[in-house]
């Protein structure tokens, strides 16, 4: 079945050292997304990539960082993390010419602790 | 500044009870999705609201939308403990700002059915 894959789903590190989560996709699509995802609050959209163009929210902090190094993976990389960014990570997928039923794809997070 | 406002946030119901729950959006769209959340989980899409006047239905949840008002409603009708989730809104800000594709997520309305 075609799917958003996250890797790994639960990820504990150190204050400061530095982390990378994994997204992959067999959907084909062109655009991919990360969103942060604190408890109780709604996602929050860090960055997005149309094909390899990278697109950064403006609030996005300068530890958080993104590749793309083909259409299917796309990693988020957390240069120092605080105890802040405990969070889940959700990657998303969507199609750049969207039917009627699109949406965006959800993969199934990455909870990331941070101690 | 682009606001999505779901209420109530919190909702807790008798099973076989109706409610709907509101979302309304300050900025135009040409999408709308209702997502579900289960604990600890990703997000689920259930619908995608694509005009004005749109009305889907999938089993006890039935998602509208009006454009002109900017508001969206899910309700539920009799209501049974399999629906307990959090249910998250989101307009898709297409053309804002060169992004497209861009949700703007509400907080979530965290329902609750009880026996």
């Amino acid at each position: 079945d075609a799917m958003v894959i996250q890797n790994p789903r639960y990820q504990v590190t150190q204050f400061g050292k530095p982390v990378t989560l994994s997204c992959s996709q067999t959907l084909n699509h062109n655009v991919m997304y990360w969103y942060q995802q604190k408890s109780s609050q709604a996602p929050k959209l860090l960055f997005h990539y149309y094909d390899k163009d990278f697109n950064n929210e403006a609030d996005t902090p300068d530890n958080f960082q993104s590749r793309r190094p083909n259409t299917s993976f796309c990693f988020l990389d957390i240069r120092s993390p605080g105890l802040g960014d405990a969070a889940m990570y959700l990657c998303a997928t969507s199609p750049l010419l969207r039917h009627n039923t699109d949406t965006q794809y959800f993969g199934p997070g990455t909870r990331l602790t941070v101690l | 500044e682009l606001k999505v406002e779901q209420n109530p946030l919190f909702l807790s119901m008798q099973e076989g009870k109706n409610y709907t729950i509101y979302c309304n959006y300050s900025t135009t769209s040409d999408r709308l999705y209702w997502y579900r959340q289960d604990p600890g989980k990703s997000l689920e899409s259930l619908f995608v609201l694509l005009s004005n006047g749109a009305v889907k239905q999938e089993g006890r949840l039935m998602a509208s939308l009006d454009t002109k008002a900017r508001l969206s409603t899910l309700h539920i009708t009799a209501a049974v403990h399999d629906l307990s989730a959090t249910y998250f809104c989101a307009v898709d800000i297409m053309d804002y700002g060169g992004s497209q594709g861009n949700l703007i997520f509400g907080k979530g309305t965290k329902l609750s059915v009880k026996p």
